[in-house]
């Protein structure tokens, strides 16, 4: 069966600073992996994906992953956080032979000033 | 554009009552879903549906009832409310049934049972 894990439950960078949160998947077959984020009492939207083709994908607000096949990882980062990435960010994945979606915990991302 | 709407936003229950949580999309959405969202767990499948008519149970469906009269709106049903159904549910929509497409999620409902 496919499992999601995000390294972290929360993980804390001061502005500016390097933000990498980590997802890794199991998957017999390639899979499609996302990015989702969560502000405070919203619901998800789609940071980013990876399909097919390239492996380092960019995303909206500065973001971008790189799917790594050798690593089963699809790890997210932003070169300077801002105090608006402040979120929770969960990593999906889905098969192609089977459309549902498995999410992994999330990672509260705290921004320090 | 409105998207998924959900309602109500908040809701207290007392063990036993019942209710109904509401679902609507305005994209034409074949797919929607019920997820809830627990501390540490990530988002559970609870029932889906791929079209008017057709609906199925997800990872965690005991407790909870759906249906799809019109492509428009999927409601979730709690028949006797329990303590550990107190989550945060969310609803969301996708264009097509595969496995690239985005899902569009509602701003959640808060439940509480007490």
């Amino acid at each position: 069966a496919q499992s999601v894990t995000q390294l972290g439950s929360h993980v804390s960078v001061s502005e500016g600073a390097l933000v990498l949160l980590r997802c890794n998947y199991s998957s017999s077959v390639p899979p499609y992996l996302f990015w989702y984020v969560q502000y405070p009492n919203q619901g998800l939207q789609l940071l980013l994906k990876y399909t097919t083709g390239a492996t380092l994908v960019k995303g909206i607000n500065g973001f971008e992953a790189e799917f790594k096949k050798s690593e089963t990882s699809f790890h997210l980062t932003k070169p300077s956080a801002h105090m608006s990435d402040a979120a929770e960010y969960f990593c999906a994945v889905s098969e192609g032979s089977n459309y549902q979606l498995i999410w992994g915990a999330g990672t509260k991302l705290i921004i320090k000033p | 554009n409105a998207g998924v709407t959900q309602t109500p936003k908040f809701q207290v229950l007392k063990t036993g009552q019942s209710m109904t949580l509401q679902c609507a999309q305005d994209m034409n959405h074949e797919y929607m879903s019920w997820y809830r969202q627990d501390p540490g767990m990530g988002l559970r499948l609870i029932h889906y549906s791929v079209g008017a008519g057709i609906t199925d149970q997800g990872e965690v469906p005991n407790g909870y009832n759906v249906s799809r009269s019109t492509t428009e709106d999927f409601p979730l049903r709690l028949l006797s409310a329990a303590p550990s159904q107190t989550s945060v549910y969310f609803c969301a929509s996708s264009y097509r049934l595969d496995s690239n497409t985005e899902a569009f999620f509602g701003q959640g409902t808060r439940l509480t049972v007490v």
